[in-house]
């Protein structure tokens, strides 16, 4: 699975959007871009994934550079309990998810 | 619909002893897995169970091992525990290998 690289941390204002960017400069045509995050050493909590195209959900929207090479998180209206450690991770789809997390983006958002 | 639990959430063990960590996958769920974060660290992949037979591991000595059920629980044992081990144990499910993975809330293990 290909490397990606995070800012290792960032602040946001409340209500403010939150984008929250990542390299994966070496990802493979068949590989997905998974975002999760952590809020203080509970389980990590599934955000969004893309391959090509970008995508919306109720939590977030996800950005993927036409070239593939890095994307954005967008958190469009930050709050409070959105403070956590942000993971962006790249996996090949059938090969399982034995992807080692890095160390993230770790996001504040102030009051 | 309940998602991943992990048991128990806290566990102390004496250097030496031997640990059991328990995981029940969502209902429907049949792939497996377990993450070792250490205090302050990142998560590394510890192994992966898919229909019950065990796919990948990390790079973890033998004594770190485990088992998927026929219901597809799975179980992570620590042998020979040393202080090192204690960490946050993470176990996540998806419902095939090529699926989004959920993660439960952990098991913290303690070494004393």
């Amino acid at each position: 699975d290909a490397k990606t690289t995070q800012p290792t941390s960032m602040d946001c204002a409340e209500g403010r959007a939150a984008n929250l960017p990542c390299n994966h400069s070496t990802i493979s045509g068949n590989e997905y871009v998974y975002w999760y995050r952590q809020i203080h050493s509970q389980g990590p909590q599934y955000i969004i994934h893309g391959l090509k195209n970008n995508e919306t959900n109720e939590m977030a929207s996800l950005i993927i550079t036409e070239d593939r090479k890095s994307s954005t998180l967008i958190l469009p209206h930050a709050t409070l309990r959105d403070t956590a450690v942000y993971y962006c991770i790249v996996r090949v789809v059938a090969g399982g998810f034995k992807t080692i997390f890095g160390a993230g983006t770790r996001l504040f958002v102030k009051a | 619909e309940a998602g991943v639990t992990q048991s128990p959430t806290h566990l102390i063990k004496t250097r030496g002893q031997q640990a059991t960590l328990r995981c029940s996958p969502i209902s429907g769920h049949t792939s497996v897995y377990w993450y070792q974060q250490a205090l302050g660290l990142g998560l590394q992949f510890l192994l992966w169970y898919d229909e019950g037979e065990e796919r990948n591991r990390g790079n973890f000595p033998p004594r770190f091992s485990g088992r998927q059920f026929p219901n597809y629980s799975s179980e992570l044992n620590v042998n020979a525990l040393e202080l090192e081990d204690s960490a946050l144990y993470l176990c996540a499910s998806s419902l095939a290998r090529a699926y989004t993975i959920y993660f439960g809330e952990g098991s913290w293990l303690t070494v004393v």
